[in-house]
Protein backbone atom coordinates (compact mmCIF):
# COMPACT_ATOMS: atom_id res chain seq x y z
CA UNK A 1 0.00 0.00 0.00
CA UNK A 2 1.61 3.41 -0.47
CA UNK A 3 1.82 5.47 2.29
CA UNK A 4 3.18 9.53 2.97
CA UNK A 5 4.73 10.02 6.32
CA UNK A 6 5.14 13.43 7.83
CA UNK A 7 6.67 13.05 11.15
CA UNK A 8 7.16 16.72 12.01
CA UNK A 9 3.46 18.29 13.42
CA UNK A 10 4.88 21.91 13.92
CA UNK A 11 8.36 23.46 12.58
CA UNK A 12 9.80 27.11 13.68
CA UNK A 13 12.30 29.02 11.63
CA UNK A 14 13.63 32.52 11.87
CA UNK A 15 12.97 34.74 9.07
CA UNK A 16 15.84 34.49 6.21
CA UNK A 17 16.83 31.03 7.53
CA UNK A 18 16.69 27.31 6.10
CA UNK A 19 14.14 25.36 7.08
CA UNK A 20 13.86 21.18 6.12
CA UNK A 21 10.06 19.88 6.50
CA UNK A 22 11.02 15.89 6.12
CA UNK A 23 8.83 13.82 4.04
CA UNK A 24 8.96 9.48 3.31
CA UNK A 25 7.02 7.90 1.42
CA UNK A 26 6.52 3.68 0.78
CA UNK A 27 5.49 2.47 -2.62
CA UNK A 28 5.96 -1.02 -4.45
CA UNK A 29 5.50 1.03 -7.63
CA UNK A 30 8.62 1.92 -9.58
CA UNK A 31 7.49 4.79 -11.66
CA UNK A 32 6.01 7.68 -9.36
CA UNK A 33 6.09 11.25 -8.81
CA UNK A 34 6.06 13.53 -5.38
CA UNK A 35 4.55 16.71 -4.88
CA UNK A 36 4.56 19.15 -2.50
CA UNK A 37 1.32 21.85 -1.34
CA UNK A 38 1.24 24.47 0.60
CA UNK A 39 -1.85 25.45 2.38
CA UNK A 40 -1.93 28.86 4.29
CA UNK A 41 -4.25 29.53 6.96
CA UNK A 42 -6.75 30.76 4.04
CA UNK A 43 -7.53 27.58 3.09
CA UNK A 44 -6.28 26.90 -0.64
CA UNK A 45 -3.92 24.36 -1.41
CA UNK A 46 -1.04 25.74 -3.57
CA UNK A 47 1.27 23.53 -5.41
CA UNK A 48 4.82 24.10 -5.18
CA UNK A 49 6.95 21.51 -6.29
CA UNK A 50 7.43 18.15 -8.46
CA UNK A 51 10.31 15.32 -7.99
CA UNK A 52 10.07 12.11 -10.47
CA UNK A 53 10.94 8.67 -10.05
CA UNK A 54 13.29 8.97 -12.30
CA UNK A 55 14.81 12.42 -12.03
CA UNK A 56 18.54 12.34 -11.39
CA UNK A 57 18.35 15.48 -10.16
CA UNK A 58 16.41 17.32 -6.90
CA UNK A 59 14.45 19.33 -7.76
CA UNK A 60 14.58 23.14 -7.47
CA UNK A 61 11.66 25.91 -8.01
CA UNK A 62 13.29 29.30 -7.03
CA UNK A 63 13.53 29.44 -3.00
CA UNK A 64 12.28 25.75 -2.63
CA UNK A 65 14.31 22.62 -3.32
CA UNK A 66 13.30 18.81 -3.01
CA UNK A 67 16.25 16.77 -1.25
CA UNK A 68 15.17 13.37 -3.06
CA UNK A 69 16.74 9.91 -1.69
CA UNK A 70 15.13 7.28 -3.72
CA UNK A 71 17.39 4.77 -1.77
CA UNK A 72 15.77 6.10 1.91
CA UNK A 73 12.57 6.52 0.24
CA UNK A 74 12.59 10.24 1.13
CA UNK A 75 11.61 13.34 -0.61
CA UNK A 76 12.06 16.35 2.00
CA UNK A 77 11.19 20.09 1.14
CA UNK A 78 13.91 22.66 1.61
CA UNK A 79 13.00 26.48 1.89
CA UNK A 80 15.58 28.63 2.16
CA UNK A 81 15.62 32.37 3.10
CA UNK A 82 12.50 32.01 5.43
CA UNK A 83 9.53 34.86 4.58
CA UNK A 84 6.70 35.41 7.02
CA UNK A 85 4.62 34.63 4.39
CA UNK A 86 6.07 31.01 4.20
CA UNK A 87 3.94 30.07 7.25
CA UNK A 88 1.83 27.97 6.37
CA UNK A 89 0.74 23.95 6.47
CA UNK A 90 2.87 22.10 4.25
CA UNK A 91 1.36 18.82 2.78
CA UNK A 92 3.87 16.20 0.64
CA UNK A 93 2.03 13.80 -1.47
CA UNK A 94 2.47 11.18 -4.23
CA UNK A 95 0.93 10.27 -7.29
CA UNK A 96 1.44 6.57 -9.52
CA UNK A 97 2.33 6.76 -12.57
CA UNK A 98 0.03 3.97 -13.57
CA UNK A 99 -2.60 4.23 -11.25
CA UNK A 100 -5.85 4.54 -12.84
CA UNK A 101 -7.34 7.61 -11.59
CA UNK A 102 -3.94 9.76 -10.86
CA UNK A 103 -5.52 10.43 -7.35
CA UNK A 104 -2.94 12.19 -4.79
CA UNK A 105 -1.66 10.34 -1.60
CA UNK A 106 -1.54 12.90 1.03
CA UNK A 107 0.87 12.81 4.18
CA UNK A 108 -0.48 14.42 7.71
CA UNK A 109 1.40 18.00 6.86
CA UNK A 110 3.71 20.19 8.67
CA UNK A 111 2.91 23.39 9.80
CA UNK A 112 5.39 25.82 9.52
CA UNK A 113 5.84 29.19 11.83
CA UNK A 114 8.57 31.72 10.33
CA UNK A 115 9.38 33.84 13.36
CA UNK A 116 10.91 37.42 12.73
CA UNK B 1 -3.06 31.96 -15.03
CA UNK B 2 -5.69 29.55 -15.02
CA UNK B 3 -7.11 28.35 -12.02
CA UNK B 4 -9.65 25.84 -10.45
CA UNK B 5 -13.09 28.10 -9.52
CA UNK B 6 -14.89 26.70 -6.69
CA UNK B 7 -19.02 27.60 -5.65
CA UNK B 8 -19.89 28.85 -3.15
CA UNK B 9 -16.86 28.80 -1.00
CA UNK B 10 -18.97 28.52 2.37
CA UNK B 11 -22.01 26.12 2.40
CA UNK B 12 -24.16 26.09 5.57
CA UNK B 13 -26.33 23.01 5.42
CA UNK B 14 -28.97 21.33 7.46
CA UNK B 15 -28.07 17.57 8.50
CA UNK B 16 -30.53 15.75 5.59
CA UNK B 17 -30.38 17.89 3.38
CA UNK B 18 -28.77 17.79 -0.40
CA UNK B 19 -25.77 19.85 -1.10
CA UNK B 20 -24.39 20.63 -4.70
CA UNK B 21 -20.58 21.60 -4.54
CA UNK B 22 -19.57 23.34 -7.82
CA UNK B 23 -16.74 23.67 -9.44
CA UNK B 24 -14.82 24.88 -12.44
CA UNK B 25 -11.60 23.30 -13.46
CA UNK B 26 -8.72 24.46 -15.55
CA UNK B 27 -10.50 24.62 -19.29
CA UNK B 28 -7.62 22.46 -21.60
CA UNK B 29 -7.47 19.63 -18.40
CA UNK B 30 -9.31 16.16 -19.00
CA UNK B 31 -9.04 14.87 -15.40
CA UNK B 32 -10.95 16.02 -12.30
CA UNK B 33 -11.11 15.17 -8.81
CA UNK B 34 -12.56 15.65 -5.39
CA UNK B 35 -10.75 15.41 -2.02
CA UNK B 36 -12.01 16.57 1.45
CA UNK B 37 -9.91 17.43 4.39
CA UNK B 38 -11.59 17.61 7.76
CA UNK B 39 -10.49 20.32 10.05
CA UNK B 40 -7.43 19.51 11.35
CA UNK B 41 -6.62 16.26 9.47
CA UNK B 42 -4.93 15.47 6.27
CA UNK B 43 -6.49 15.50 2.64
CA UNK B 44 -7.99 13.06 1.31
CA UNK B 45 -9.20 11.16 -1.71
CA UNK B 46 -12.71 11.04 -2.63
CA UNK B 47 -13.03 10.31 -6.53
CA UNK B 48 -11.34 11.21 -9.96
CA UNK B 49 -13.10 11.09 -13.77
CA UNK B 50 -12.18 11.17 -16.86
CA UNK B 51 -14.34 10.86 -20.38
CA UNK B 52 -17.71 11.59 -18.27
CA UNK B 53 -16.74 8.27 -16.02
CA UNK B 54 -15.58 7.67 -12.57
CA UNK B 55 -12.10 6.45 -12.44
CA UNK B 56 -11.30 5.44 -9.36
CA UNK B 57 -13.57 6.29 -5.81
CA UNK B 58 -12.21 5.37 -2.34
CA UNK B 59 -14.52 3.86 0.26
CA UNK B 60 -15.67 7.23 1.80
CA UNK B 61 -16.88 7.78 -1.67
CA UNK B 62 -20.55 5.82 -0.92
CA UNK B 63 -23.81 5.99 -2.29
CA UNK B 64 -24.43 9.45 -1.13
CA UNK B 65 -22.26 10.59 -3.10
CA UNK B 66 -22.25 11.48 -6.67
CA UNK B 67 -19.91 13.49 -9.45
CA UNK B 68 -21.52 14.79 -12.62
CA UNK B 69 -20.00 17.02 -15.28
CA UNK B 70 -23.25 18.89 -16.94
CA UNK B 71 -21.79 20.51 -19.48
CA UNK B 72 -18.42 21.31 -21.20
CA UNK B 73 -16.79 23.48 -18.19
CA UNK B 74 -18.70 22.39 -14.84
CA UNK B 75 -17.78 19.76 -12.46
CA UNK B 76 -19.94 19.29 -9.70
CA UNK B 77 -20.33 16.71 -6.27
CA UNK B 78 -23.60 15.99 -4.64
CA UNK B 79 -24.45 14.96 -1.29
CA UNK B 80 -27.41 13.14 -1.30
CA UNK B 81 -28.50 13.04 2.37
CA UNK B 82 -25.91 15.32 4.54
CA UNK B 83 -24.65 13.86 7.85
CA UNK B 84 -23.12 15.73 10.63
CA UNK B 85 -19.72 14.25 9.83
CA UNK B 86 -19.69 15.67 6.29
CA UNK B 87 -18.77 18.70 7.61
CA UNK B 88 -15.29 19.48 6.02
CA UNK B 89 -13.25 21.43 3.39
CA UNK B 90 -13.82 19.96 -0.05
CA UNK B 91 -11.47 20.63 -2.97
CA UNK B 92 -12.14 20.41 -6.43
CA UNK B 93 -8.64 19.91 -8.53
CA UNK B 94 -7.91 19.30 -12.37
CA UNK B 95 -4.93 17.88 -14.07
CA UNK B 96 -3.66 17.75 -17.59
CA UNK B 97 -2.81 14.16 -17.42
CA UNK B 98 -3.17 11.22 -14.98
CA UNK B 99 0.83 10.42 -15.48
CA UNK B 100 2.89 10.75 -11.90
CA UNK B 101 4.19 14.07 -13.28
CA UNK B 102 1.24 16.01 -14.09
CA UNK B 103 0.49 18.46 -10.96
CA UNK B 104 -3.36 18.49 -10.26
CA UNK B 105 -4.05 22.11 -9.71
CA UNK B 106 -6.26 22.97 -6.80
CA UNK B 107 -9.43 25.21 -6.13
CA UNK B 108 -9.87 27.43 -3.16
CA UNK B 109 -11.88 24.71 -1.87
CA UNK B 110 -15.64 24.83 -0.26
CA UNK B 111 -16.11 24.75 3.48
CA UNK B 112 -19.43 22.63 4.10
CA UNK B 113 -20.73 22.92 7.71
CA UNK B 114 -23.61 20.72 8.36
CA UNK B 115 -25.71 21.91 11.28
Amino acid sequence: AQKITQTQPGMFVQEKEAVTLDCTYDTSDPSYGLFWYKQPSSGEMIFLIYQGSYDQQNATEGRYSLNFQKARKSANLVISASQLGDSAMYFCAMRQMYNQGGKLIFGQGTELSVKP
Amino acid sequence: EPEVTQTPSHQVTQMGQEVILRCVPISNHLYFYWYRQILGQKVEFLVSFYNNEISEKSEIFDDQFSVERPDGSNFTLKIRSTKLEDSAMYFCASSGGQSSNQPQHFGDGTRLSIL
